[in-house]
């Protein structure tokens, strides 16, 4: 039983469509994250909600957009997609602050 | 502006030795450090962590090193199996952070057989 599981895994577009990735987490955690890994592989937070509460919101275009139904889903909405778009988007969840994360396995996104 | 540094993309080291991957950070204000493992087409998974008030924390064939004067820290693996070959990321929390993590960019190990 899958602890974080995102879908779809793999997700290719083209320019301009909008397009949505899910995430949930049985792990019964607080606190859920979407994270981008670019093509220089670092790991960029993008947003953080903390039992449905948006607590972070890095310096992302305003056409990514967080929904967190429950505590237990953290879903991400792109609209508009560009070609710099493309990257490994990958969803987590913590319980304490500097605890491990579980990370998802990751959606790989490709713009065309 | 890279508060986290990983300065080796990428080490081999023998089956059986030791594997010593380094991370060196920028900020006095990190209380937490982690290392992750990911391997290819997964989610990174947590490895080991250490506070900042402790200068070692030891986990089976892993043990992290902090050198807070420094500013630096080691993740030791041994003996190196093939298993262990994969991308290992170092991270730090900052006080007060909401849960963020900073990443370095990542290490990418080789164990030879």
């Amino acid at each position: 039983d899958t602890a974080v599981s995102q879908t779809p895994k793999y997700l290719v577009t083209q320019m301009g469509n909008d397009k949505s990735i899910k995430c949930e987490q049985n792990l019964g955690h607080d606190t859920m994250y979407w994270y981008k890994q670019d093509s220089k592989k670092f790991l960029k937070i993008m947003f953080s909600y903390n039992n449905k509460e948006l607590i972070i919101n890095e310096t992302v275009p305003n056409r990514f957009s967080p929904k967190s139904p429950d505590k237990a889903h953290l879903n991400l909405h792109i609209n508009s997609l560009e070609l710099g778009d493309s990257a490994v988007y990958f969803c987590a969840s913590s319980q304490l602050q500097g605890a491990g994360y579980t990370f998802g396995s990751g959606t790989r996104l490709t713009v065309v | 502006d890279q508060q986290v540094k990983q300065n080796s993309p990428s080490l081999s080291v023998q089956e059986g030795r030791i594997s010593i991957l380094n991370c060196d950070y920028t900020n006095s204000m990190f209380d937490y450090f982690l290392w992750y493992k990911k391997y290819p087409a997964e989610g990174p998974t947590f490895l080991i962590s250490i506070s900042s008030i402790k200068d070692k924390n030891e986990d089976g064939r892993f043990t992290v090193f902090l050198n807070k004067s420094a500013k630096h820290l080691s993740l030791h693996i041994v003996p190196s199996q093939p298993g262990d070959s994969a991308v290992y990321f170092c991270a730090a929390s900052p006080l007060d952070s909401n849960y963020q993590l900073i990443w370095g960019a990542g290490t990418k190990l080789i164990i030879k057989p």
